[in-house]
């Protein structure tokens, strides 16, 4: 099963664009890389998605590395409001879902 | 629309006892999942559905039980509960196949199994 690897945590400053990274080597040419957030006590939130091309969307854009390996979300002014765990998943088999632990963002006032 | 709705929040079970955690979506959505996070972990697929009468093992089956007679409603069934089930559970849904379209996810049932 394909993994992502990403840093425990991260910091910005607010106002301030944020660069989160995701390493997932063995992706399958058929994976499609999504990305959610987790504010504390609610449920995941949906933030992008793509496969090969880069994207973007209201709320962030997503950069895919060329071979596919990696991949980077990028937001473009941290609010405070950002703070969350955001998860580099990727889909398999269509309809599994690979969650690892994700990347903890603090956002400094 | 409510989007994705969970009961209870909160439950706490003895060992051995079971129970169903309900899960519904207003959207028509045909895709409908199960997950559960440990402290500290990502979310981790327990069962997963595409569609009414059609169900299918996620990465931790063992100890649940899923049913899909309609549309609206995926319940989750413990069927005799151990404290290794203590953890958070989501349920998703999502109106195509989640690898190319949003998941939703319900607020979560906190369970604790003493």
């Amino acid at each position: 099963d394909a993994k992502t690897t990403q840093p425990n945590s991260m910091e910005s400053n607010e106002e301030e664009p944020v660069h989160l990274p995701c390493n997932h080597s063995t992706i399958s040419g058929t994976d499609y890389i999504h990305w959610y957030r987790q504010l504390p006590s609610q449920g995941p939130e949906y933030v992008i998605h793509g496969l090969t091309s880069n994207v973007n969307n209201r709320m962030a854009s997503l950069a895919i590395a060329e071979d596919r390996k990696s991949s980077t979300l990028i937001l473009h002014r941290a609010t405070l409001r950002d703070a969350a765990v955001y998860y580099c998943i990727l889909i398999y088999n269509f309809n599994k879902f690979y969650f690892g632990s994700g990347t903890k963002l603090n956002v400094k006032p | 629309n409510a989007g994705v709705t969970q009961t209870p929040k909160f439950q706490v079970l003895k060992t051995g006892q079971s129970m169903t955690l309900q899960c519904a979506q207003d959207m028509n959505h045909e895709y409908m999942s199960w997950y559960r996070q440990d402290p500290g972990m990502g979310l981790r697929l327990i069962h997963y559905s595409v569609g009414a009468g059609i169900t299918d093992q996620g990465e931790v089956p063992n100890g649940y039980n899923v049913s899909r007679s309609t549309t609206e409603d995926f319940p989750l069934r413990l069927l005799s509960a151990a404290p290794s089930q203590t953890s958070v559970y989501f349920c998703a849904s999502s109106y195509d196949r989640p690898a190319t379209d949003t998941q939703y996810f319900g607020p979560g049932t906190r369970l604790t199994v003493l």
